[in-house]
């Protein structure tokens, strides 16, 4: 099925790990993104990408890095691991449709606890 | 900066209860404006959307008005059913960016 497919679902790090959480689309979209999702706190945008060759910080930045490796890929990593990363990390990319209307669609989400 | 402020949940409602979860918006220009739902376990998926003022979006029973007066984006379903339960994310575009700002989401139960 067409979407965006990330990896892995589930992580448990300990503090100071590294990992990198891998996203794929296959919608030919210009745009992708990652969001982290905290309770009360909503979703909050932590960097993306408006074309391929190009990334921009979002909300949340601090401690995470990303790569666009191609149209098709977006990484989020993570250097040096801390219990406030633990999160829901959603991916995301988008079309935009004309007149602005810049639709998302989600992966169903990485799982990543820090202890 | 450019924001979303929707109301706090969780909302409670029994089955076929009107429903209202408010939604108003900070913007320079003029945004285009979303609802996302997402059902437990799952990625947000969009409901629906508006793109300018007066604009009428609706899905599944739903429907959302854009109001440039008032800076909202309300929205409603006549008869909610138990598979409505979910948490709803009020959303704007900026156009100049493609940037994408969320609002906190409103869990929604719906009780049999």
């Amino acid at each position: 099925n067409a979407g965006v497919t990330q990896t892995p679902k589930f992580q448990v790090l300990k503090t100071g790990q590294s990992m990198t959480l891998q996203c794929a689309q296959d919608m030919n979209h210009n745009s992708m993104y990652w969001y982290r999702q905290d309770p009360g706190m909503g979703l909050r945008l932590i960097y993306y990408s408006a074309s391929e060759g190009t990334t921009d910080k979002g909300e949340v930045p601090n401690g995470y890095n990303v790569s666009r490796l191609n149209k098709r890929e977006f990484s989020l990593r993570l250097e040096s691991a801390a219990p406030s990363q633990t999160s829901v990390y959603f991916c995301a990319s988008s079309a935009r449709l004309g007149a602005g209307a810049n639709v998302l669609t989600f992966g169903a989400g990485s799982r990543l606890t820090v202890l | 900066g450019d924001s979303v402020t929707q109301m706090e949940g969780p909302v409670t409602l029994s089955e076929e209860a009107f429903l209202t979860i408010n939604c108003t918006y900070t913007a320079t220009g003029y945004p285009s404006l979303f609802w996302y739902v997402q059902y437990p376990g799952e990625g947000l998926q969009l409901l629906l959307k508006a793109t300018k003022a007066d604009d009428k979006g609706s899905n599944k029973g739903f429907e959302a008005t854009y109001r440039k007066e008032t800076t909202s984006f309300h929205l409603e379903k006549g008869s909610v059913q138990v598979s409505d339960s979910a948490v709803y994310f009020c959303a704007l575009s900026r156009n100049r960016d493609d940037k994408i700002i969320f609002g906190k989401g409103t869990r929604l139960h719906i009780l049999p």
